[in-house]
């Protein structure tokens, strides 16, 4: 079946400092990608959503390309933000129409001063 | 207004008593999920609605039910809690034909 697979536990970095936290992924099919954030005591909310090869989306200063060739969608900001400290799920969606996510495990950033 | 309601935001149950979590969200949206959530695991889908067919992933089967009255509510249903049932359940919403899900922010259970 369909898998994600992220950069495990907890990631300290520098605020200032860039961010690369990874995805990859085995589907049977071309998979949608996702990267959701979610913040303490809040709902995960959509961060960055990558639907055809060769188109970067960006949002926040976060960015995401999605390359099939490495099944990867690794999530990157060039610049951490104390506010950007959260909880990072990245998670694909098959093309079957069902639409249901297969989820990683999920990312916790923590960005200090 | 793109927000999913859950309550209670924090429950407590006893081992074999019942558990009625509880969901809405007034975006009209057709489909609506519940994850399962434990510490350093995945979410895992544990069933949705799209409109009022119920599907249930075939390992959690029989262990969750859920009812949607309405287009805006849906519940997920324990009929007997046990340890193993101790976690954080998300709700999500979404529109036929738009991949993107619209979370609440969680239950936490705790089974005792």
């Amino acid at each position: 079946g369909d898998s994600v697979t992220q950069t495990e536990g907890l990631v300290t970095l520098t605020e200032g400092l860039p961010v690369m936290l990874n995805c990859t992924y085995q589907s049977t099919y071309s998979p949608f990608l996702f990267w959701y954030v979610q913040h303490l005591n809040e709902a995960p909310k959509l961060l960055l959503k990558s639907f055809t090869d060769n188109k970067r989306p960006e949002h926040q200063g976060f960015h995401a390309t999605l390359h099939k060739s490495s099944s990867s969608f690794h999530l990157q900001k060039s610049s951490a933000q104390l506010s950007d400290s959260a909880l990072y799920y990245c998670a694909l969606s098959d093309r079957t129409g069902n639409y249901k996510y297969v989820f990683g495990a999920g990312t916790r950033l923590k960005v200090i001063a | 207004d793109t927000t999913v309601k859950q309550n209670p935001r924090y429950k407590l149950a006893r081992v074999g008593k019942p558990v009625n979590l509880i969901c809405s969200q007034t975006m009209n949206h057709d489909t609506m999920y519940w994850y399962q959530k434990k510490p350093n695991q995945a979410p895992k889908l544990l069933l949705f609605y799209y409109d009022k067919i119920l599907n249930r992933e075939a390992d959690t089967f029989e262990k969750f039910q859920s009812s949607r009255p309405n287009n805006s509510f849906c519940s997920l249903y324990i009929g007997s809690a046990g340890l193993e049932y101790s976690a954080m359940y998300l709700c999500a919403s979404s529109r036929l034909g738009h991949y993107e899900q619209y979370f609440g922010p969680g239950t936490r259970l705790t089974v005792l």
